[in-house]
């Protein structure tokens, strides 16, 4: 069975600092994607960045990029420039080629400080 | 809808009662999903539904859970003799596909049961 692994509970960053958070998986299988979805205190859950992994090149998304390495199954969000409003839950996802559920890690809480 | 919807936002109910938590997806999508959410943990998958017909129902803990979609659009998530356990958010989530590689899911803001 795939699982998905956020050993860092909580992360704490300066306003304008870049900060990473990181993601590790397991699975047996060679093509799947890899997602970040973070979750404000409103609950709802919004797609950060994605990842086929087919790709060899990391996902950018304004001042959001991944580092995808596939052979350490590891799978780590970088915000660059971070904002009050980066604050949030985030969570990684994994979701096998061809099928429909994503199978989520437990969050890391991160905290934006002025 | 601009987004997914789920009623109500949060619900308190006493164990072993019934509750019933509706999705409305986003319009047109064809696939709708289900998730709980635990405190202090990632949503779990519960539930998917291609069009009217629940394609993979493997997440669902035991019998007490059901989830209807007659039309293809709205869904129900219906929880038979709720116990305490059952505590959680309970996420819907939509996509206009199923699968491929453009696939996205557009989560609700859940709702939040409490059963006490």
């Amino acid at each position: 069975a795939q699982t998905v692994t956020q050993s860092q509970p909580e992360m704490s960053v300066q306003e304008a600092e870049t900060v990473t958070l990181s993601c590790t998986y397991d699975t047996s299988e060679s093509d799947y994607y890899l997602f970040w979805y973070k979750q404000p205190p409103s609950r709802q859950m919004i797609l950060v960045i994605r990842q086929e992994a087919y790709k060899q090149q990391n996902a950018t998304e304004n001042r959001f990029s991944v580092n995808f390495q596939k052979a350490a199954k590891s799978f780590s969000l970088k915000i660059s420039d971070s904002q009050l409003g980066d604050a949030a839950m985030y969570f990684c996802a994994y979701r096998r080629y061809n099928t429909d559920k994503l199978i989520f890690g437990t969050g890391t809480r991160l905290q934006v400080f002025p | 809808g601009a987004g997914v919807s789920q009623t109500p936002s949060n619900k308190v109910t006493e164990k072993g009662k019934y509750v019933e938590l509706r999705c409305d997806p986003i319009s047109g999508h064809t696939a709708l999903y289900w998730y709980r959410q635990s405190l202090g943990q990632g949503p779990e998958f519960l539930i998917y539904f291609q069009g009217t017909g629940a394609a993979d129902d493997s997440g669902l803990p035991n019998d007490r859970f059901f989830a209807v979609r007659p039309e293809g659009s709205v869904s129900t998530l219906k929880i038979q003799r709720t116990e305490r356990g059952d505590s959680a958010v309970y996420l819907c989530a939509s996509s206009s596909e199923t699968g491929g590689v453009q696939e996205t899911q557009y989560f609700g803001p859940g709702t939040r049961l409490l059963v006490l």
